[in-house]
């Protein structure tokens, strides 16, 4: 199993403000992908980053790829409410085509 | 486009029980897969079908749990007897490509 740690865990702060979450691991991964994931609903992919180095942008939200393609990064700028949720990273593995989740950063955008 | 079905959506059940997760694929997706996702924690790949085979399931505890995809579209994943630790969420998703899955709203699981 490749795991991967998330921080931080949990994170409230003010609308407006700036923050990174981080995705960290011992394994090399062909491919990472970040998800959203709302009270019961299942995950949506927010973004694949398959290039060590590669950074992507949506809207706001800035996605890195670390050189090694061993950890990623997810930097949000000016949060808003409708940001809140689980972001979890998720590591595609050589071989199988499967999923390794990570533990998931729990955001919380205050009005 | 209609997306990955699942049900049911919620189920209660005590401990000793058997439940059945039902999971209807996006049209044409050869791949499915199911997940469990406890409270707290990202979703743990139980099993992975491409078509109507195992690709793989050795997070899969067996001697509980079944999953089957006989005609390479619906899924069934069972539990049967059910323990405490299994209260979980439980995820369908399915790909038409390598990497790219499209998730279910899931099925909750409460055993008491």
């Amino acid at each position: 199993t490749q795991l991967l740690e998330q921080s931080p865990q949990f994170l409230s702060i003010q609308e407006g403000e700036n923050l990174t979450v981080y995705c960290n691991s011992s394994s090399v991964f062909s491919s990472l992908q970040w998800y959203r994931q709302e009270p019961g609903e299942g995950p949506v992919l927010l973004v694949t980053v398959v290039t060590g180095g590669e950074v992507k942008k949506l809207k706001r939200l800035t996605f890195q790829f670390g050189d090694a393609r061993k950890d990623s990064s997810l930097h949000i700028t000016a949060a808003q409410p409708g940001d809140t949720g689980l972001y979890l990273c998720a590591g595609e593995g050589t071989g199988a085509n499967n999923l390794f989740f990570g533990t998931g950063t729990r955001l919380t955008v205050i009005p | 486009e209609a997306g990955v079905a699942q049900s049911p959506r919620y189920k209660i059940i005590e401990k000793r029980q058997s439940v059945a997760f039902w999971c209807n694929p996006i049209s044409g997706h050869a791949t499915l897969y199911w997940y469990q996702q406890i409270l707290g924690q990202g979703p743990k790949l139980l099993i992975q079908f491409q078509n109507n085979g195992v690709v793989d399931d050795s997070q899969l505890p067996k001697d509980r749990f079944s999953a089957e995809r006989l005609k390479g579209v619906d899924s069934t994943l069972k539990i049967q007897p059910a323990k405490l630790e299994d209260s979980a969420v439980y995820l369908c998703a399915s790909s038409p490509n390598p990497g790219e899955l499209f998730f279910g709203e899931g099925s909750r699981l409460t055993v008491l």
